[in-house]
C-alpha cells in the first residue's frame, strides 16, 4: 500500500484564522516532507522530518508551524497567512531521509487564504 | 549547482502518437539519482522511475520508457502509443546532497503533456 493521506482536500481560510492541515502514511516510512506547489511551478520543499526530528526547514515563515506527532503522522500548523500563501500543500513520505529514496505524495490540500 | 532542464513546457499529441519528453541535469555529484513524476489533473504526484547514476541500462515499463544517458547528462521519457489517461504534467527530479548533509530533490519546471483523443 503505497498510499499517503492528506486532510482536509480543500481550506479556505481568513488571514486571521488558525488552522492545521494532517498528513498520515502507514508505510513504515522514517521520513515525511511538506511541499508547497504554486500554479504552473515544481513544488518546493519546506520541511523534512527524518525519525520524527525536523531535519530541514527551507527558511520557511514562522506563520507555518510544522509537527510530527508520531512516525505516521504529520501536521503542518497555519497562523496568520497571507494570500500569496495560497497554494496545494503536498505532503510526501520515502523510507528514508536520503535521496536514493522515492517520495510517494498525498493528494494535497488545496488552500486559499482571503 | 544542481539543475534539471525540460525545456518543453507543453507538448500536445493526438492518442496513440508516441511522445518523448526531454529533462537535462546538471550535477557536480559522481552518485547521483534521477526521477521522473507523473502529476495529473488531481494533484497527487505520482512516482514513475529512479535510477541511479552507476546504472545506465534503459528501462521499459509497459508503455512508459526512458533512456539515460550520462555522456549528454539527460534521462529522457518516451510514452509509446499515447492514451488520453496520459494527460498529465510530468516532472524530472535530481537528487541534492550538500556539504552539511542535507538531502532533497531538485525538481525540473515540468513538461504539461495533453493527449487528445
Amino acid at each position: 500500500d503505497t498510499e499517503v493521506t492528506q486532510t482536509p482536500k480543500h481550506l479556505v481560510m481568513g488571514m486571521t484564522n488558525k488552522k492545521s492541515l494532517k498528513c498520515e502514511q502507514h508505510m513504515g516510512h522514517r521520513a515525511m516532507y511538506w511541499y508547497k506547489q504554486k500554479a504552473k511551478k515544481p513544488p518546493e520543499l519546506m520541511f523534512v522530518y527524518s525519525y520524527e526530528k525536523l531535519s530541514i526547514n527551507e527558511s520557511v515563515p514562522s506563520r507555518f508551524s510544522p509537527e510530527c506527532p508520531n512516525s505516521s503522522l504529520l501536521n503542518l500548523h497555519l497562523h496568520a497567512l497571507q494570500p500569496e500563501d495560497s497554494a496545494l500543500y503536498l505532503c510526501a513520505s520515502s523510507q528514508g531521509w536520503a535521496t536514493s529514496y522515492e517520495q510517494y505524495f498525498g493528494p494535497g490540500t488545496r488552500l486559499t487564504v482571503t | 549547482a544542481q539543475k534539471v532542464t525540460q525545456a518543453q513546457t507543453e507538448i500536445s499529441v493526438v492518442e496513440k502518437e508516441d511522445v518523448t519528453l526531454d529533462c537535462v541535469y546538471e550535477t557536480r555529484d559522481t552518485t547521483y539519482y534521477l526521477f521522473w513524476y507523473k502529476q495529473p489533473p488531481s494533484g497527487e504526484l505520482v512516482f514513475l522511475i529512479r535510477r541511479n547514476s552507476f546504472d545506465e541500462q534503459n528501462e521499459i515499463s509497459g508503455r512508459y520508457s526512458w533512456n539515460f544517458q550520462k555522456s549528454t547528462s539527460s534521462f529522457n521519457f518516451t510514452i509509446t502509443a499515447s492514451q488520453v489517461v496520459d494527460s498529465a504534467v510530468y516532472f524530472c527530479a535530481l537528487s541534492d546532497r550538500t556539504q552539511g548533509g542535507s538531502e532533497k530533490l531538485v525538481f525540473g519546471k515540468g513538461t504539461k503533456l495533453t493527449v487528445n483523443p
